[in-house]
């Protein structure tokens, strides 16, 4: 079982630009949320996508969107790139059972450079 | 807004040392605590997932405990090793959704 992989690892890209990152859940997973970590804080909920519907999105603008394939992997998109933007983005993936103690399964991120 | 807080922000400890961290959260709304291991250049890791009040969980020289009456749990790591050094991370499910809200992690550093 390879768990939940992302690409690219890391990514440079200019302001204004767009970018696409790439999530592949944890084998038998059908749920996926991103995260986004900037320095020196916590992981920071995007949004979760399950059934390829955005299911709960937390305090980001609409530049960031997000989409879910029928193998459950899934796109994170941002456009118009900022330099505050320049984070790790993680992915999680797990089940979408609604129980209390589902945990959730996390890839090693993608590491956004914006200059 | 929820919020989960960390204490403290890093640790150093010599090896064989225990030690122990903090994590505050609003205790209403509670749905589950989960914690986290994350090491450098690595994912973050599941340690222990808590619903319970009074919910004591143990993996190894690691264990936890939780109290959502008073909104914390404690992490404690017995007899630390330089391999236990990581970012320690807690996470609030405020719901049924698997959203989490995470604190800002407490480093722990472990020396031989």
């Amino acid at each position: 079982d390879a768990g939940v992989t992302q690409s690219p690892t890391h990514l440079i890209k200019t302001r204004g630009q767009q970018v696409t990152l790439r999530c592949s859940p944890k084998s038998g997973h059908d749920t996926v949320s991103w995260y986004q970590q900037a320095l020196g804080q916590g992981p920071q909920f995007i949004f979760q996508y399950y059934e390829e519907e955005e299911r709960q999105r937390g305090n980001f603008p609409d530049r960031f969107s997000g989409h879910q394939f029928p193998n459950y992997s899934s796109e994170l998109n941002v456009n118009a790139l900022l330099l505050g933007d320049s984070a790790l983005y993680l992915c999680a993936s797990s089940w979408w059972t609604g129980t209390k103690n589902t945990e959730a399964f996390f890839g090693q991120g993608t590491r956004l450079t914006v200059v | 807004i929820l919020n989960v807080e960390q204490s403290p922000q890093s640790l150093h400890v010599q090896e064989g040392d225990s030690t122990n961290f903090t994590c505050s959260f609003p205790s209403s709304n509670f749905y589950a605590l989960h914690w986290y291991r994350w090491e450098t250049a690595k994912s973050p890791e599941a340690l222990f997932v808590m619903t319970l009040n009074g919910d004591e969980k143990k993996k190894g020289r690691i264990s936890a405990t939780l109290n959502t009456k008073e909104g914390y749990s404690y992490l404690y790591i017995k007899g630390s090793q330089p391999e236990d050094s990581a970012t320690y991370l807690c996470a609030l499910k405020g719901g049924a959704t698997n959203k989490l809200i995470f604190g800002t992690g407490t480093l722990l550093a472990v020396q031989p």
